[in-house]
């Protein structure tokens, strides 16, 4: 898994601010997967992106979750408004090219902690 | 949606003893890929499994994928301490995207394994 960069390893929030995670692909990678993972239970998928576009978000909630990945620096995971069941670990992971799970490389994750 | 249970959900073995996890679900996948996480890190994938019946192995660790896609397991010969970690497993469901299956997986809930030396 190295080469994923995320950024920051812990987040702690305020029921109502917002929440920003940040994630740098490995070098040359153009597929950014998000996963959640929450206290003893495994990663459940959120959004699947490509540069400057979202390719399934199926697994986002529809409100106060966001996603992008733009041409140019990380891609961005925005939750606001956050309420304390958005506490968890968020994971990013990258993949080069068009068989995704081949290669999949996971970060350290973000760990969110709302107060 | 779809999903996996794994088992068990933990293991207290002695170093040098082999170990043995397995994953069932009810839908077929068309991949299936094990992980191992330790604490406060990312899944780093050990093995993955591409065609039904397939027995793969990676060092001291061994894994099929089920003739039936629905169920995989993992094995672990000669454990040692650093072993210690959660195992989890993962699938890829059959639908839309590249290859015909999509592009996220599937987790299951994971195996938590103690290796006492």
């Amino acid at each position: 898994n190295a080469g994923v960069m995320q950024n920051p390893r812990h987040l702690v929030r305020r029921r109502g601010q917002e929440a920003r995670l940040r994630c740098s692909p490995v070098k040359g990678h153009s597929h950014v997967y998000w996963y959640r993972q929450l206290p003893e239970e495994g990663l459940k998928f959120m959004v699947y992106l490509q540069k400057e576009n979202i390719i399934d978000e199926s697994g986002m909630p529809k409100e106060r979750f966001s996603a992008e990945f733009p041409k140019e620096g990380p891609s961005i995971l925005r939750i606001q408004q956050v309420v304390r069941g958005d506490s968890a670990a968020y994971f990013c992971a990258s993949s080069p090219g068009q068989r995704p799970n081949e290669k999949l490389f996971f970060g350290s994750g973000t760990q969110l902690s709302v107060l | 949606g779809q999903q996996l249970n794994q088992s068990p959900q933990s293991m207290f073995i002695q170093e040098g003893e082999d170990v043995s996890m397995n994953c069932t679900s009810s839908s077929i996948f068309n991949t299936w890929l094990w992980y191992k996480q330790d604490p406060g890190e990312g899944p780093v994938l050990l093995i993955a499994l591409y065609k039904a019946g397939e027995l793969t192995s990676n060092g001291r660790l061994t894994a099929q994928f089920g003739i039936t896609r629905k169920d995989s397991f993992l094995n672990i010969s000669a454990s040692i301490p650093s072993d210690v970690g959660i195992y989890f497993c993962a699938g890829q469901p059959p639908g839309g995207g590249y290859g015909g299956a999509t592009n996220k997986l599937i987790f299951g809930t994971g195996t938590l394994l103690a290796v006492q030396p």
